[in-house]
């Protein structure tokens, strides 16, 4: 089945550094993807949906200047979390539907452990 | 609003059998998804249904029924490796899905 592959799984940074998450698509062209942030013991939020060649398009309450999200192939998304605090320590799950596919395909998530 | 509740917590007994119920109410409706989360790790997917009724798929069942907004998992003959949280997901009319919180599961010996 579709796979999309998530990178890194864990990343630890410092106080007001930027960290990249990556999310790629391996056998389907994803041309929506959703990012969730999951805080310990919460469902997963929405924060945005990246659609390729477009801009995304952010939840309430989310920053886009402070997450960055970048679809600039059909097969890659990426979120940049910037200026990190560690408020914005979470795990991070990207996902990526597909219309008339019984299965929304998520990445391994990404741990990130800011302090 | 577009909302979606299930219990924050059970408990079951191994070998026993636990419904887990979800209840939705989303704009518009493409189906709903059932997923197993364990602590730290990225959702797996369990099931999809978008027709009133019930699809078995070995240990696990899932039931919708449209009309009434509602959904259950079922799990039989639990394990240990049964415990963890079941996240209940509505497709909503722009193939966005809608989570609820989770219930968490806790298997006894």
């Amino acid at each position: 089945g579709a796979v999309v592959s998530q990178h890194p799984s864990r990343v630890i940074c410092k106080s007001g550094t930027s960290v990249k998450i990556e999310c790629r698509s391996l056998d389907f062209q994803a041309t929506t993807m959703f990012w969730y942030r999951q805080f310990p013991k919460q469902s997963l939020m929405l924060m945005a949906t990246s659609n390729e060649g477009s801009k995304a398009t952010y939840e309430q309450g989310v920053e886009k200047d402070k997450f960055l999200i970048n679809h600039a192939s059909l097969t890659l998304s990426t979120l940049t979390v910037t200026s990190a605090h560690p408020e914005d320590s979470s795990f991070y799950i990207c996902s990526a539907p597909r219309r008339g596919n019984r299965e929304a395909f998520f990445g391994q998530g990404t741990r990130l452990t800011v302090v | 609003g577009q909302n979606i509740d299930q219990p924050t917590e059970m408990t079951a007994t191994e070998g026993a059998i636990v419904q887990i119920n979800c209840t939705y109410q989303t704009s518009g409706f493409n189906g709903l998804f059932w997923y197993q989360q364990h602590a730290g790790e990225a959702p797996t997917f369990l099931s999809y249904n978008v027709l009133d009724g019930l699809e078995e798929k070995g240990r696990f069942s899932s039931f919708l029924s449209r009309s009434k907004g509602y959904s259950y998992l079922l799990l039989k003959e639990l394990q240990m490796k049964d415990s963890a949280s079941y996240l209940c997901a509505a497709v909503d009319s722009n193939y966005q899905l809608i989570w609820g919180a989770g219930t968490k599961l806790i298997i006894k010996p």
